[in-house]
């Protein structure tokens, strides 16, 4: 299994407040993606990286912004939840564009 | 507009037969596929894919068909075993993306009984 671990893996918050997942990768894979997956939407791409400092956006990425500051970590923010943000999170990584492989997943609600 | 469509929310199978699992797409742009299987509480984990350059892809029980003309490809299981439920995804790629990006279909679900 690809060494992807995502944190935490559940969290309640307030609509309004901020909220930051992390993903943590020990492949050295150059590539992230953030997804978020919904009933009856498969999974969407929110924000994906293919360096350091290196992003760019998915097709959901309104109210999301991220950041890569090391190669290992890739950290998704919701700088004001709302309620629609509610959803599984999933992160991913790849080294050369072929399979992507997904962490465990984080559960948010918003209330 | 969906470009990788999964038209089937929900499928069932006795155990021991085939499982067809069925796939259309509209770019044809798109030059790999893949298929994903997914348990609950758990992250999609990767199952088999297939360049555009071929029209089948075997591995163990699973073969993956693409038949390019039609834009569909389809993932068969055989023979279907209890622990195949799950939520299986088709994915594409597209060759015009330098970032590798995926798009998913909406899922089919899977039950095998027993």
């Amino acid at each position: 299994d690809a060494g992807i671990t995502q944190s935490p893996r559940h969290k309640v918050t307030e609509t309004g407040t901020p909220v930051t997942l992390r993903c943590h990768q020990t492949e050295n894979h150059r590539y992230m993606y953030w997804y978020r997956q919904d009933p009856g939407h498969g999974l969407r791409l929110i924000h994906y990286s293919y360096g350091v400092k290196d992003t760019d956006k998915g097709e959901v990425s309104d109210g999301y912004s991220v950041s890569r500051s090391k190669t290992e970590d890739f950290l998704l923010t919701l700088e004001s939840a709302t309620s629609s943000q509610t959803s599984v999170y999933f992160c991913a990584i790849s080294g050369q564009g072929d399979e992507q492989y997904f962490g465990p997943g984080t559960r948010l609600t918003v209330t | 507009d969906q470009q990788v469509k999964q038209n089937s929310p929900s499928l069932s199978v006795q155990e021991g037969r085939i499982s067809i699992l069925n796939c259309d797409y509209t770019n044809s742009m798109f030059d790999y596929f893949l298929w994903y299987k997914k348990y609950p509480a758990e992250g999609p984990t990767f199952l088999i894919s297939i360049s555009s350059i071929k029209d089948k892809n075997e591995d163990g029980r699973f073969t993956v068909f693409l038949n390019k003309s039609a834009k569909h490809l389809s993932l068969h299981i055989v023979p279907s075993q209890p622990g195949d439920s799950a939520v299986y995804f088709c994915a594409a790629r597209d060759r015009s993306e330098s970032s590798y990006k995926l798009i998913f279909g909406s899922g089919t679900r899977l039950l095998v009984r027993p």
